[in-house]
């Protein structure tokens, strides 16, 4: 099956920091979401990012297909950024999201 | 639009007991897909589902799970006689077509604790 490869495994900013994510995968894809598993567990919709690039508030996130990589923006992280951020993955004519082990991140005031 | 409803949200069971995960996707969804996450770990996908069908079991464990999505009513992820092992969250997910053409929306989960 599709391999996703996500790093950093943990992050730890201050507030007010900049941080970047990457989520490698090893076939083609139709679809890339993004999500962020707040403290309480919550799967939380990002982006739906298959290819090119979103921006909503102080999140964006870039898709290159053809290089088999996405990249997930923060700017300005606040510490209700804390959580775990997934990347998921459907490969052509598959039927089902694969989840990279995603990112913990920790925002410190 | 309310969004994709799971309960119940925790569901503590003793081993041996059955365990019934209900999911009610959103409106105008007719695909579900049901997936499991162990503490630490990412979300592993187990079945997907349109109604009255079940398209790809292919993730779930071939003895004491099922999962149905009759034409009315949620969809139901049934663990019998569950053992320790089986404690973890549950998700599940919904879209209006296959994930392979649009986004998939997810539920707040049921946490299954078994003693």
């Amino acid at each position: 099956g599709i391999q996703v490869e996500q790093s950093p495994p943990d992050l730890i900013l201050q507030e007010g920091a900049n941080s970047t994510l990457r989520c490698n995968f090893s076939d083609s894809v139709n679809n890339l979401q993004w999500f962020h598993q707040n403290p309480w567990g919550q799967l939380i919709n990002l982006f739906y990012i298959p290819s090119g690039t979103k921006q909503n508030g102080r999140l964006s996130a870039t898709t290159v297909a053809t290089e088999r990589y996405s990249l997930l923006y923060i700017s300005s992280s606040q510490t209700t950024d804390s959580g775990v951020y997934f990347c998921a993955v459907e490969k052509t004519s598959g039927s089902r999201l694969t989840f990279g082990e995603g990112t913990q991140l920790t925002v410190n005031p | 639009n309310a969004g994709v409803m799971q309960n119940p949200r925790h569901l503590v069971r003793r081993r041996g007991q059955e365990a019934r995960l209900r999911c009610s996707p959103m409106k105008g969804h007719s695909h579900v897909y049901w997936y499991r996450q162990l503490p630490e770990e990412g979300l592993k996908f187990m079945v997907y589902l349109q109604k009255e069908n079940i398209i790809d079991e292919s993730g779930m464990p071939k003895e004491r799970f099922s999962a149905e999505f009759p034409k009315e009513g949620p969809s139901i992820l049934r663990i019998q006689q569950v053992v320790r092992g089986d404690s973890a969250a549950y998700f599940c997910a919904s879209s209006p077509l296959s994930v392979a053409n649009t986004e998939a929306f997810f539920g707040q989960g049921t946490r299954l604790t078994v003693v």
